[in-house]
């Protein structure tokens, strides 16, 4: 099956740090989500991102298809942002495959 | 708007017992699928529906079986528990299987002794 590697597995940064997520995939998706799992576990939807680029906030996404690869870019980080974030994929097949996902600890 | 409701949020189980996780969707939503999350990891898939009256195995189905008689409802049941089967397990719902966008509700927290 598709194989998701998310890169870096861990990363601190202090409140105010901008950071880049990576998301990696080894076969054509029809979607792509990030999640951000908030540390009393619920998963929260930031993007359905299958490919181009978005904007939420201090946060954005950009999915190049082609080249298999997904970014999370987080700027101006809180406290708040803290957590795992993951990415997903769907193929074909409709089944839905995550990463194992980057942990953020950010210290204010 | 509800969303996905799963019930219980947390349970405790013996070796052997059975139990039911419910799911239940408001959104009218066609998908629908059960995901577990281990410690340090992401979410594996367990089964999933496309649809009233059809399931299908993820990657982890062994130990789990489930059901869709209606659009809104999708069960998961453990047939006799075991330990290996503690975790948190989340319920998802998407409009379509090839275009829709994922939501989760909040989570089972199972043990098993």
């Amino acid at each position: 099956g598709i194989q998701v590697e998310q890169s870096p597995p861990d990363l601190i940064l202090q409140e105010g740090a901008n950071s880049t997520l990576r998301c990696n995939f080894s076969d054509s998706v029809n979607n792509l989500q990030w999640f951000h799992q908030n540390p009393w576990g619920q998963l929260i939807n930031l993007f359905y991102i299958p490919s181009g680029t978005k904007q939420n906030g201090r946060l954005s996404a950009t999915t190049v298809a082609t080249e298999r690869y997904s970014l999370l870019y987080i700027s101006s980080s809180q406290t708040t942002d803290s957590g795992v974030y993951f990415c997903a994929v769907d193929t074909n097949a409709g089944k839905s495959t995550f990463g194992d996902g980057t942990t953020l600890t950010v210290k204010p | 708007n509800a969303g996905v409701t799963q019930t219980p949020k947390f349970q405790v189980l013996k070796t052997g017992q059975s139990m039911t996780l419910q799911c239940a969707q408001d959104m009218n939503h066609e998908y629908m699928s059960w995901y577990r999350q281990d410690p340090g990891m992401g979410l594996r898939l367990i089964h999933y529906s496309v649809g009233a009256g059809i399931t299908d195995q993820g990657e982890v189905p062994n130990g789990y079986n489930v059901s869709r008689s209606t659009t809104e409802d999708f069960p998961l049941r453990l047939l006799s528990a075991a330990p290996s089967q503690t975790s948190v397990y989340f319920c998802a719902s998407s409009y379509a299987t090839l275009s829709g966008e994922l939501f989760f509700g909040e989570g089972s927290r199972l043990t098993v002794l």
